[in-house]
């Protein structure tokens, strides 16, 4: 069965500075990954996905991750933080053509950015 | 991007009473629905993957006789809480699958029971 960690519950950063919400992975096979974000009372918008070739995927809103084979880990980061950045951030999962598996999520990581 | 709507975005239920929270998906048809209940300040937790047609398969420890799911059309899912107990209140979010990978969400139902 495949796992996701967020080792982190909280990360805080000031603003203009660089940002990391570390991801790590358990899947059967290669994985499908994904980082959304929750602002409070909103559901989950999408911001990046690995699904194969260039292990640094760009995505919304200046974010960007890198997928890690070796240490199965898909770091989401930033390189100067907003302080609309401060929400929930997941990490999930999925195994490749896995039919109808859904995404199995990290616990998310709470992002404040300080100005 | 695809477009997931939930109604209602809010609900208040007296104990006891049923609440229906719609799925659809906008601009594509879904075969596959997820529902997803969020704890406060917790992670997402599967509850149920719809198929269209067909019966949901429900996560264990989740009652499918409390939760009841409809996946009539490509493009509707609907989730009934039945009989609905102060400990239903959560955050409800659905999800949409189009192709092979991709999962869209709903922008969540806050249900409150009192």
């Amino acid at each position: 069965a495949q796992s996701v960690a967020q080792p982190e519950d909280q990360v805080n950063v000031a603003e203009g500075n660089p940002l990391t919400v570390k991801c790590t992975y358990s899947v059967s096979g290669n994985p499908y990954l994904f980082w959304y974000v929750q602002y409070p009372n909103r559901g989950l918008q999408f911001l990046l996905k690995y699904i194969t070739g260039d292990n640094l995927v760009k995505g919304s809103y200046g974010f960007e991750a890198e997928f890690n084979k070796s240490q199965t880990s898909f770091h989401l980061k930033k390189p100067s933080a907003l302080v609309s950045d401060s929400a929930l951030y997941f990490c999930a999962v999925r195994p490749w053509n896995s039919g109808n598996t859904p995404l199995v999520f990290g616990k998310g990581t709470r992002l404040s950015v300080i100005a | 991007g695809a477009v997931v709507s939930q109604h209602p975005s809010r609900v208040i239920c007296k104990s006891g009473t049923s609440v229906k929270i719609e799925c659809r998906s906008l601009d594509f048809q879904a075969t596959t629905m997820f529902w997803y209940r969020q704890f406060p300040k917790k992670s997402l937790m599967l509850m149920a993957t719809s198929n269209e047609g067909s019966k949901a398969t429900y996560e264990q420890g989740v009652e499918k006789d409390k939760f009841l799911i409809n996946h009539a059309s490509l493009t509707l899912s609907t989730l009934t809480v039945t009989s609905a107990h102060p400990e239903d209140s959560s955050f409800y979010i659905c999800s949409a699958k189009q192709g092979d990978y991709e999962q869209y969400f709903g922008p969540g139902t806050r249900l409150t029971v009192t």
